[in-house]
């Protein structure tokens, strides 16, 4: 049983691109949240996706979009980049909104 | 944004010696979970807490989830070398649209042969 994937790995950017990251859930997982880990830091909480809405967003900016397809399958869009956004980008999977949540391996996304 | 207290920041214990981590919030939670992460990985849930004074053990850890709801406690066993690694405590709050997890800053483990 696979667990949750993310592509790519890892990803360098240029200050004000965009980028999107993509993460497959675990199998019969139909919610993803994605979360932002600064290096040193616990993750923080970007946005919740079920039922292909965003059901709980947290304090980022609207730099930050998403998007859930049928599959479940989720994207994590940033436009405009900042320096500050490098980071390791963690996608979670879980049976519902309510349940446990599962951690993929990350994309480590750096802009230079 | 909103990050738990938790300590120490880190350890660096013998193999064989008991360890012990805590948590603290200024806000209750719900829920109480504890995840491992080891380099250029994500987090692995070790031990989910969902009742006030619940103590849960999984194998050598064994969490508990405090009676005020504002703090959880961890403690790892008879340590191993694969106990390296850091532990994060994180919180939910649950009800209506709050499933989201706060999490703290961790606290890196590193046990000597």
């Amino acid at each position: 049983d696979a667990g949750v994937t993310q592509s790519p790995t890892h990803l360098i950017k240029t200050r004000g691109q965009q980028v999107t990251l993509r993460c497959s859930p675990k199998s019969g997982h139909d919610t993803v949240s994605w979360y932002q880990q600064a290096l040193g830091q616990g993750p923080q909480f970007i946005f919740q996706y079920y039922e292909e809405e965003e059901r709980q967003r947290g304090n980022f900016p609207d730099r930050f979009s998403g998007h859930q397809f049928p599959n479940y399958s989720s994207e994590l869009n940033v436009n405009a980049l900042l320096l500050g956004d490098s980071a390791l980008y963690l996608c979670a999977s879980s049976l519902s909104w309510f349940d446990e949540q599962y951690f993929g391996p990350g994309t480590r996304l750096t802009v230079t | 944004g909103q990050q738990l207290n938790q300590s120490p920041q880190s350890m660096f214990i013998q193999e064989g010696e008991d360890v012990s981590m805590n948590c603290t919030s200024s806000s209750i939670f719900n829920t109480w979970l504890w995840y491992k992460q080891d380099p250029g990985e994500g987090p692995v849930l070790l031990i989910a807490l969902y009742k006030a004074g619940e103590l849960t053990s999984n194998g050598r850890l064994t969490a508990q989830f405090g009676i005020t709801r504002k703090d959880s406690f961890l403690n790892i066993s008879a340590s191993i070398p694969s106990d390296v690694g850091i532990y994060f405590c994180a919180g939910q709050l649950g009800g209506g649209s709050n499933y989201k997890l706060t999490f703290g800053k961790g606290t890196l483990l590193t046990v000597n042969p």
